[in-house]
């Protein structure tokens, strides 16, 4: 079945960048979702990139696609502790059915210093 | 319309006991998805509704819980003969139809079995 791998954890001072990776298996994927969950929360979507684009710019956020290696990144600019939260990459591909359901991983932590 | 609502936030039950869950979704989607969360993991697909079928259950839906939504509209999970095993956080989400549509969740519910 569909594999996704990231990171567990990741700390950034505040103000820095923050890069989070995702590694997934399923090469159809066509739609590939990044959530943030806060302590004790919902999934909130942040974000998405088309699997025929290398890139998208949302405001702080960019979103980076390799799909030959399968590699998708989170990068959010000026890093603040508001942003502090578990992050979730969701391929959506053959392995999410005709259901479209989203495959996750373990999610990566992002810790913001002060 | 504010989004996905999931009704209780947290339930505390005695193992053996029945519990009922509700999600509300997003009035015009008709996609429905219940998740299930456990501890440093991440979201894990439980059954999914379009409009009022229910067309696929994850192999994690034992035969104790049950999901219903019955005009299409609301949908409930029901777990029957709780074990300790069930405690985690219950996510709903809703979605249109579609291969590039969003999927927006619920705030969920903190099931703690005792």
């Amino acid at each position: 079945g569909e594999d996704v791998e990231q990171s567990l954890f990741l700390s950034v001072r505040e103000g820095d960048s923050s890069v989070i990776n995702c590694t997934y298996t399923d090469s159809s994927s066509t739609y590939l979702y990044w959530y943030k969950q806060e302590p004790g929360a919902g999934l909130q979507l942040l974000t998405y990139i088309f699997s025929n684009m290398d890139m998208k710019q949302d405001q702080r956020l960019t979103v980076l696609l390799n799909k030959k290696d399968k590699h998708l990144s989170l990068r959010i600019a000026d890093t603040q502790t508001g942003d502090s939260a578990i992050y979730f990459c969701a391929p959506k591909g053959q392995y999410g059915g005709a259901t479209n359901k989203l495959i996750f991983g373990t999610g990566t932590l992002l810790a913001v210093q002060p | 319309d504010t989004g996905v609502s999931q009704d209780p936030r947290h339930k505390i039950t005695k193992r053996g006991q029945n519990v009922t869950f509700r999600c509300d979704p997003i009035s015009e989607h008709n996609r429905l998805y219940w998740y299930r969360q456990t501890l440093g993991q991440g979201p894990e697909f439980l059954t999914y509704f379009q409009n009022e079928a229910q067309l696929e259950k994850s192999r994690l839906l034992s035969d104790r819980f049950s999901a219903e939504r019955p005009k299409g509209s609301f949908s409930t999970l029901e777990i029957q003969r709780t074990e300790q095993g069930d405690s985690a956080m219950y996510l709903c989400a809703s979605s249109f139809q579609g291969a590039g549509t969003e999927a927006f969740f619920g705030q969920g519910t903190r099931l703690t079995v005792v």
